[in-house]
């Protein structure tokens, strides 16, 4: 089975300061791993993936991500924070093989950035 | 290109009635999958379908069903609903031909259980 944990509820930034929004996977195998946000009465909205190759990848309105085998974490990072960048985000892996179709999601974490 | 478009929006129903929601995806995506998200229960896979076959299942129980057409679009049916039901129904598809692609969302039914 696969699973994802987002240990924040809650993560409270300034803005301007850098934020990280943790989560930890479990799979068997070599992992697929996603991030989407989403805004209040929307959709989740695609920001990056990594499927395989360097562990550092970098998406949609500077965000990045940091995948980490031996710890099997894919946390996000921004280096500055805007209040804009307020929403509630999501963490998935898919795994190539298992239930490939099946994208399992994490609890979500609610990122608020302060002016 | 268009996104992918759920209908309804909003919906109101009464505990024992049956609900019938719609997805269209994005032209050409060939994988529909759908979620429940509530507050409580974050956001619970239901069902997968590619080319008109039902390629995974969530945990729910059998009064949740879909299916898809010819043309990618897809439904899915809750009956017999209950309060818990009460959650916003998202859809998003892919291209579905391998398992790297992200998976675009639509905005959601939001459906409520009186």
């Amino acid at each position: 089975a696969q699973s994802v944990a987002q240990p924040e509820d809650q993560v409270n930034v300034a803005e301007g300061n850098p934020l990280t929004v943790k989560c930890t996977y479990s799979v068997s195998g070599n992992p697929y791993l996603f991030w989407y946000v989403q805004y209040p009465n929307r959709g989740l909205q695609f920001l990056l993936k990594y499927i395989t190759g360097d562990n550092l990848v970098k998406g949609s309105y500077g965000f990045e991500a940091e995948f980490n085998k031996s710890q099997t974490s894919f946390h996000l990072k921004k280096p500055s924070a805007l209040v804009s960048d307020s929403a509630l985000y999501f963490c998935a892996v898919r795994h190539y093989n298992t239930n490939a179709g099946k994208s399992t999601f994490g609890d979500g974490t609610t990122l608020t950035v302060k002016p | 290109k268009a996104g992918v478009t759920q209908t309804p929006r909003y919906l109101i129903k009464t505990r024992g009635q049956q609900v019938t929601l719609s997805c269209s995806p994005i032209s050409g995506h060939r994988s529909v999958s759908w979620y429940q998200q509530t507050p409580g229960q974050g956001l619970q896979f239901l069902f997968e379908y590619f080319s008109e076959t039902q390629r995974n299942k969530g945990n729910f129980p059998g009064r949740f069903s879909g299916r898809q057409f010819s043309n990618s679009r897809s439904e899915m049916n809750v009956s017999t609903l209950e309060l818990g039901d009460s959650a916003l129904y998202l859809c998003a598809s892919s291209s579905g031909l391998d398992y790297t692609g992200e998976l675009f969302f639509g905005e959601g039914s939001r459906l409520t259980v009186l």
